[in-house]
């Protein structure tokens, strides 16, 4: 079956930073790949989408690869603010919509 | 106008009971999603249906697991018997067409169930 590593331990960087997230998954690739971010007691918001024929995606401060080959997506966030701690959910998107999901990378960024 | 919203927030259930988590979808949205997640983990997919439709019930984890969506908006997840190991965070999700896997999910806040 399938499986998607994220960073597993929490990720500690300074306000300005530019904060890197990684997304491994095994087996076969899927069409899309999305990423969210998921704030204490709320449910997760959808950040960005990139297709298996897009290198890279990008929306303001956050930028998206998608290797297939390394079968890898990074999740960048450049000069980054307390406001953006939060947990990164990286999603797998198959026929239907199923998403499967990583175990989230927690983010702290320090003033 | 308002986004997904779940009810209760917060259940507490004895082990053996019956409960009901409730998700009201955005309205208009044709797909909808119930996810599991458990305490520090990423949500784990549980069925979809496309309007009143259950499409796919592949990650439902038993037979005490049913969920319903009969006019196609509103939809209720009930667990039976609950167990321990049924203490999660139950999340569901609507998005505006039919299952397709380059539509973005919107969620609700989630029902955080706790079987003592």
């Amino acid at each position: 079956s399938q499986k998607i590593e994220q960073n597993s331990e929490a990720l500690n960087i300074q306000e300005g930073k530019t904060a890197t997230l990684t997304c491994n998954y095994t087996n076969y690739s899927p069409a899309y790949l999305q990423w969210y971010r998921q704030d204490p007691g709320r449910g997760p918001v959808f950040l960005l989408l990139i297709r298996e024929n897009e290198k890279e995606k990008r929306k303001e401060r956050l930028k998206v690869t998608f290797d297939t080959t390394l079968k890898q997506s990074l999740f960048h966030i450049t000069a980054s603010q307390p406001a953006d701690s939060a947990t990164y959910l990286c999603a797998l998107a198959y026929q239907g919509g199923k998403l499967i999901f990583g175990q989230g990378t927690e983010l702290s960024v320090k003033p | 106008g308002a986004g997904v919203s779940q009810s209760p927030r917060y259940k507490v259930a004895k082990r053996g009971q019956d409960v009901a988590l409730r998700c009201d979808p955005i309205s208009g949205h044709v797909s909808l999603f119930w996810y599991q997640q458990a305490l520090g983990q990423g949500p784990e997919f549980l069925t979809y249906f496309q309007n009143e439709a259950q499409l796919d019930k592949s990650g439902l984890p038993s037979d005490r697991f049913f969920a319903e969506r009969p006019e196609g908006s509103v939809s209720t997840l009930k667990i039976q018997r609950t167990q321990q190991e049924d203490s999660a965070v139950y999340l569901c999700a609507s998005s505006l067409e039919p299952g397709s896997s380059y539509n973005e999910q919107f969620f609700g806040p989630g029902t955080r169930l706790t079987v003592l």
